[in-house]
């Protein structure tokens, strides 16, 4: 069953505390994006990687991190940098043609 | 910088109806355009990829059409149901390429009253 895995589904954190975020694909892709969805702004892009070992900042990155080591994961970490890290985050995989599948989400709630 | 629009942000229509949905962007130099469905809490499934040079894609009761002239898709949905009841959004590559990366509209939310 070829897909996008992303856990947890809800993750509930203290202020100050780094959290990560996992995202796993069997998809074959090169290419995974993190975005982050807030009411009434749309999807906006964290990071993104087209290879392995490399990685891009997106339109919103400061205050996260990633990894790209294997070619299937691609975790996010919101670090205690991030001033508003409650939100509902979005993982990707595509291919080389501008094509791009999700996973589920997980809703990140910081208190 | 490539930016989507899409009209109305919020829908209203009763179970049966045919629909259409709106999308627009500024730069029309794109490489395809993709339609998404979003429920809510969960994540985004794809419906439909219209290369450039395609002029409609369709799946089951939904056709995508694309005018890269005027920068502008539609997705028609026809013999709408409750179950059609979600947020469709679209989605342009991002002008500068190379990164594979995709502007995405803010959505349009759909509601198929029974």
């Amino acid at each position: 069953d070829g897909g996008i895995t992303q856990s947890p589904k809800y993750l509930f954190r203290k202020e100050g505390q780094n959290v990560t975020l996992s995202c796993e694909q069997n998809l074959n892709h090169d290419a995974m994006y993190w975005y982050r969805q807030d009411p009434g702004q749309g999807l906006r892009l964290i990071y993104y990687s087209q290879i392995v070992n490399d990685f891009q900042k997106g339109d919103i990155a400061e205050g996260y991190s990633v990894s790209r080591e294997k070619k299937e994961s691609f975790p996010l970490t919101v670090t205690s940098a991030q001033k508003n890290p409650t939100a509902f985050y979005l993982c990707a995989s595509g291919t080389g043609a501008y094509e791009q599948y999700f996973g589920p989400g997980t809703r990140l709630t910081v208190t | 910088k490539q930016e989507v629009t899409q009209i109305p942000a919020a829908l209203s229509v009763p179970e049966g109806e045919n629909l259409v949905l709106n999308c627009s962007f500024t730069d029309s130099a794109i490489y395809n355009l993709q339609w998404f469905r979003q429920d809510p809490g969960k994540g985004l499934t794809s419906l439909l990829l219209i290369q450039s040079s395609q002029r409609e894609q369709t799946s089951g009761r939904l056709n995508a059409s694309l005018d890269k002239s005027s920068g502008r898709s539609t997705l028609y949905i026809a013999a709408s149901q409750p179950g059609d009841s979600a947020t469709y959004l679209c989605a342009v590559p991002y002008s500068g390429a190379g990164s594979y990366q995709l502007t995405f509209g803010k959505g349009t939310k759909l509601s198929v009253i029974p």
